[in-house]
């Protein structure tokens, strides 16, 4: 069975700083990978995805993800870091039943 | 619509009584997902509807847990004889096809006394 591991429940960082997010995945073929943004109140909002391709996939927001298939991980990363940023991020990895499975999250928060 | 959207936005039931659920997908949308999320907790898969057929029921806790969809819309995910276990925030999310990603709505947050 497919399973998620993002380690970091908690994380801190200062307003224009860089910031890597872990996930690691468990699964037997190449998955499907995304990640997920939930801002206080409001619904999951799709920030990046990976199928296949190039390994290094651009989103919104700024952010951008890397597909390691050697490490099985999908490491979230960004620059620099705005306030705005401050919230919960989900990874998920899926296949082709459609379902993917979810982190547990890891909360961002950002200092000014 | 241009989001999918979900009523109410809370929803504060007494433990025992029967709650329903609404999710409204972006027109033109035959998938169609239901996911729990509790307090500190990630998303836990409840159903999946294509069209209105329901593929995959697996996630669904107990039998007092239902869900129905009319055609490719609405969809109502319905708790009867609620516990206080019950309580969290119910999200729906609707897709073109699966490999797309999902776009959620905002979800419900149940809360039962």
């Amino acid at each position: 069975a497919q399973s998620v591991t993002q380690p970091d429940i908690h994380i801190t960082v200062s307003e224009g700083a860089s910031l890597e997010l872990r996930c690691n995945y468990s699964y037997g073929a190449t998955p499907y990978l995304f990640w997920y943004v939930q801002s206080p109140g409001q619904g999951l909002q799709l920030l990046l995805k990976y199928f296949s391709g190039d390994t290094l996939v651009q989103g919104i927001k700024g952010f951008e993800a890397e597909f390691k298939r050697s490490q099985s991980s999908f490491n979230l990363r960004k620059p620099s870091v705005h306030w705005s940023d401050a919230a919960e991020y989900f990874c998920a990895v899926g296949e082709r039943s459609y379902i993917p499975t979810f982190g547990r999250g890891t909360s961002l928060i950002v200092h000014p | 619509g241009a989001g999918v959207s979900q009523s109410p936005s809370n929803k504060v039931t007494e433990k025992g009584k029967d709650v329903e659920l609404r999710c409204d997908p972006i027109s033109g949308h035959t998938a169609l997902y239901w996911y729990r999320q509790r307090l500190g907790q990630g998303l836990e898969f409840l159903i999946y509807f294509q069209g209105n057929s329901a593929p995959d029921k697996s996630g669904l806790p107990s039998d007092r847990f239902s869900a129905e969809r009319t055609g490719e819309s609405v969809s109502t995910l319905t708790i009867q004889r609620t516990q206080q276990e019950d309580s969290a925030v119910y999200l729906c999310a609707s897709s073109p096809t699966g490999y797309n990603g999902y776009t959620f709505g905002s979800g419900t947050r149940l809360t039962v006394v």
